[in-house]
């Protein structure tokens, strides 16, 4: 089945340092592929995506990479802000019948960025 | 912009009590879940819809069910709850087809506790 692996553990970098966050997949077919935040009590929001390989998804200084051969989609910011402290979750979507396609989500890391 | 309403952000009940939680989304998006969110667990699928009055299981269907009478309104039902059911839940929402590119867009999410 469609499955999402992410590293395990929080975490915690300092302001200004480089992020990065691993994502594996192990789907069939061809996914598109999504990074979802967190922020604290609040619920998921798109922070980026790519459907297809090699796309390169952006938005806030975040990029992740759809590498197919590695089967990987590691979301990386070059300077981080205390305000990304946040959940990021890796998620998959794959063609379904009817439109009824699922995502299947990774465990989430919770980024703690200290001033 | 989408919005994705759920009716409470907390609710406290008791175990053997029959409990809804309603998701509201003004976008007339053909698809809808719910999904509840455990630490160390991630994001896990209980139930979702892809039309009106379609359901399918998710991954955790057990002790729950769903009501998708209005293409806007998505209930999720607890029929007698338990304390395994203390949790956050996240209904979510998407436009179908696009051949799973588009994303999911989440309500504020519903803390339980079931005491």
């Amino acid at each position: 089945g469609n499955s999402v692996t992410q590293m395990e553990g929080p975490v915690t970098l300092s302001e200004e340092a480089f992020l990065t966050i691993n994502c594996t997949y192990t789907a069939t077919g061809y996914p598109s592929l999504f990074w979802y935040v967190q922020y604290p009590g609040e619920g998921l929001q798109l922070l980026l995506k790519a459907t297809k390989a090699d796309d390169k998804g952006s938005n806030k200084g975040f990029e992740a990479t759809y590498r197919k051969e590695t089967t990987s989609f590691h979301l990386e910011k070059g300077s981080v802000q205390v305000s990304d402290s946040a959940v990021y979750f890796c998620a998959l979507s794959t063609r379904g019948l009817y439109g009824n396609n699922r995502l299947a989500f990774g465990k989430g890391n919770q980024v703690v960025v200290i001033p | 912009d989408v919005k994705v309403t759920q009716s409470s952000r907390y609710l406290v009940k008791r175990t053997g009590e029959k409990v809804f939680l309603e998701c509201v989304q003004d976008m007339d998006h053909e698809n809808m879940f719910w999904y509840r969110q455990d630490p160390g667990l991630g994001l896990r699928l209980i139930y979702f819809s892809y039309d009106v009055k379609m359901k399918e299981k998710g991954d955790i269907p057990e002790g729950y069910s769903v009501s998708r009478e209005k293409k806007e309104r998505f209930s999720l039902i607890l029929e007698s709850a338990s304390t395994n059911q203390t949790s956050m839940y996240l209904c979510a929402s998407r436009l179908r087809g696009a051949g799973g590119n588009s994303p999911l867009h989440f309500g504020n999410g519903t803390r339980l506790t079931v005491t």
